[in-house]
C-alpha cells in the first residue's frame, strides 16, 4: 500500500501560472521528499524537507510541511512547458530505510 | 561522474519465465534499492542492500530476490513471471542506508 496520496491527480495550467500539488501521509516521518518523473522514466529528486522544518525553497520550488495535519504541498511558480511531468511525494519513516511513494500528480503546462 | 545505470532498457518475457535486471550505482555509493512502478502508480519499494547485506524488504512474494556484489552493483531476479509483474523497475543508489537516493532510468519489463 502507498503511504502518500497526492492531490490533484492531474493538473493542467498555462505557462507562467503557478502549480500547487498536495500530499497527505499516514504515519510519523523522518523526512518528506518530492520527485519529478518525465515520460515514465527515472525519478529526479527535487527537494527534501525534514520533519522539524516547515518550509523550504529551491529556485522556483516551494515546499511546506505540516506534521500536525500529516500533509505537504509543492508550489512551482512561473511554470514552464518543461515542467510538464509527473510529481511524486515520498516519505521516509521515522524508523526504517525505505521511501514510500504516493500515486503522483500529472502536471501539464500548456504553452 | 556517471549516474546510476540499469540494463537492459526494455525487456519482453513470457509468463512463467525468469528475468534478471542489473544496476550499477554511482561510484562510491554502497547502498542500492529496487522499486517497482506499475503504470499509473508511484514506485513501490522491493529491496534495499547495503554493503552486500539486505537491509530492507517490501511486501513482495518470494519470487523476487536480489543480491549485491563486492563492487556494489546489484541484480534483481524475478522467477515465474506473472502478467502483473509488467512494470518499470527502478534502481536507486545512495551513499548510506538513510542518505538521499539517486534513481536510474529504469528497466521496462513487459510480461506477455
Amino acid at each position: 500500500s502507498q503511504q502518500g496520496e497526492e492531490d490533484p491527480q492531474a493538473l493542467s495550467i498555462q505557462e507562467g501560472e503557478n502549480a500547487t500539488m498536495n500530499c497527505s501521509y499516514k504515519t510519523s516521518i523522518n523526512n518528506l521528499q518530492w520527485y519529478r518523473q518525465n515520460s515514465g522514466r527515472g525519478l529526479v529528486h527535487l527537494i527534501l524537507i525534514r520533519s522539524n522544518e516547515r518550509e523550504k525553497h529551491s529556485g522556483r520550488l516551494r515546499v511546506t510541511l505540516d506534521t500536525s495535519k500529516k500533509s505537504s504541498s509543492l508550489l512551482i511558480t512561473a511554470s514552464r512547458a518543461a515542467d510538464t511531468a509527473s510529481y511524486f511525494c515520498a516519505t521516509r519513516m521515522e524508523y526504517g530505510n525505505k521511501l514510500v511513494f504516493g500515486a503522483g500528480t500529472i502536471l501539464r503546462v500548456k504553452s | 561522474d556517471a549516474g546510476v545505470t540499469q540494463s537492459p532498457t526494455h525487456l519482453i518475457k513470457t509468463r512463467g519465465q525468469h528475468v534478471t535486471l542489473r544496476c550499477s550505482p554511482i561510484s562510491g555509493h554502497k547502498s542500492v534499492s529496487w522499486y517497482q512502478q506499475v503504470l499509473g502508480q508511484g514506485p513501490q519499494f522491493i529491496f534495499q542492500y547495503y554493503e552486500k547485506e539486505e537491509r530492507g524488504r517490501g511486501n513482495f512474494p518470494d519470487r523476487f530476490s536480489a543480491r549485491q556484489f563486492p563492487n556494489y552493483s546489484s541484480e534483481l531476479n524475478v522467477n515465474a513471471l506473472l502478467l502483473g509483474d509488467s512494470a518499470l523497475y527502478l534502481c536507486a543508489s545512495s551513499a548510506g542506508t538513510f542518505a538521499k537516493q539517486y534513481f536510474g532510468p529504469g528497466t521496462r519489463l513487459t510480461v506477455t
